[in-house]
């Protein structure tokens, strides 16, 4: 089975500063997806960016980057130039993409909660 | 296109008591997952639907079951209510089951037992 961890269960950022959020994750499949979402506290989760494990490539979504270190199973976000808005739990996410397993079903981490200071 | 819905937002139940949730996913979209948010444990994956056939299930009691009708909407069902059942239930909808397909999440159903 796999398992996700997230070890800081809240961090706090200055407005306009960058952040990390790390994430850690154990599995034994070689193909695989990880996301990261956003709860807001309206309780809407959204999808913020997500990762191939076969791309070696980190992704990007405006703002928000990961560092994606397969060998070490670690899949940090980075937020940069942080905005009142992005407070948030966040959380990481894996999801198996093994054709005998192909399925939605996410494994979540515990969570952080992200607190943006003005 | 309009989102995930799930009704009811918020329901209060009595122990012993079922319950019956539904989602709506969008339109489109075969493939309805259910998740239990609860302080305590986190988010945890219930099941999965695809095309009216249940794909995976998480670790839950037979208590907690769901199904999925001819038009994608999904129910998910608890019965015997227990206190340790009060938590946030969101389900999300995919276009299919699997591959780089994103999932959307509604705005969750509070139940709470007393």
């Amino acid at each position: 089975a796999q398992t996700v961890t997230q070890s800081q269960p809240e961090m706090s950022v200055q407005e306009a500063e960058t952040v990390t959020l790390s994430c850690t994750y154990d599995t034994s499949e070689s193909d695989y997806y990880l996301f990261w979402y956003k709860q807001p506290p309206s309780r809407q989760m959204i999808l913020v960016i997500r990762q191939e494990a076969y791309k070696q490539q980190n992704a990007t979504e405006n703002r928000f980057s990961v560092n994606f270190q397969k060998a070490a199973k670690s899949f940090s976000l980075k937020i940069s130039d942080s905005q009142l808005g992005d407070a948030a739990m966040y959380f990481c996410a894996y999801r198996s993409a093994m054709l005998n397993n192909a399925g939605n079903m996410l494994t979540f981490g515990g969570g952080t909660r992200l607190m943006v200071k003005p | 296109k309009a989102g995930v819905t799930q009704t009811p937002r918020y329901l209060i139940k009595t122990r012993g008591q079922q319950v019956t949730l539904s989602c709506s996913p969008i339109s489109g979209h075969r493939s309805v997952s259910w998740y239990q948010q609860t302080p305590g444990q986190g988010l945890q994956f219930l099941f999965e639907y695809f095309s009216e056939t249940q794909r995976n299930k998480g670790n839950f009691p037979g208590r907690f079951s769901g199904r999925q009708f001819s038009n994608s909407r999904s129910e998910m069902n608890v019965s015997t209510l227990e206190l340790g059942d009060s938590a946030l239930y969101l389900c999300a909808s995919s276009l299919t089951a699997g591959g780089w397909y994103e999932q959307y999440f509604g705005p969750g159903t509070r139940l709470t037992v007393t």
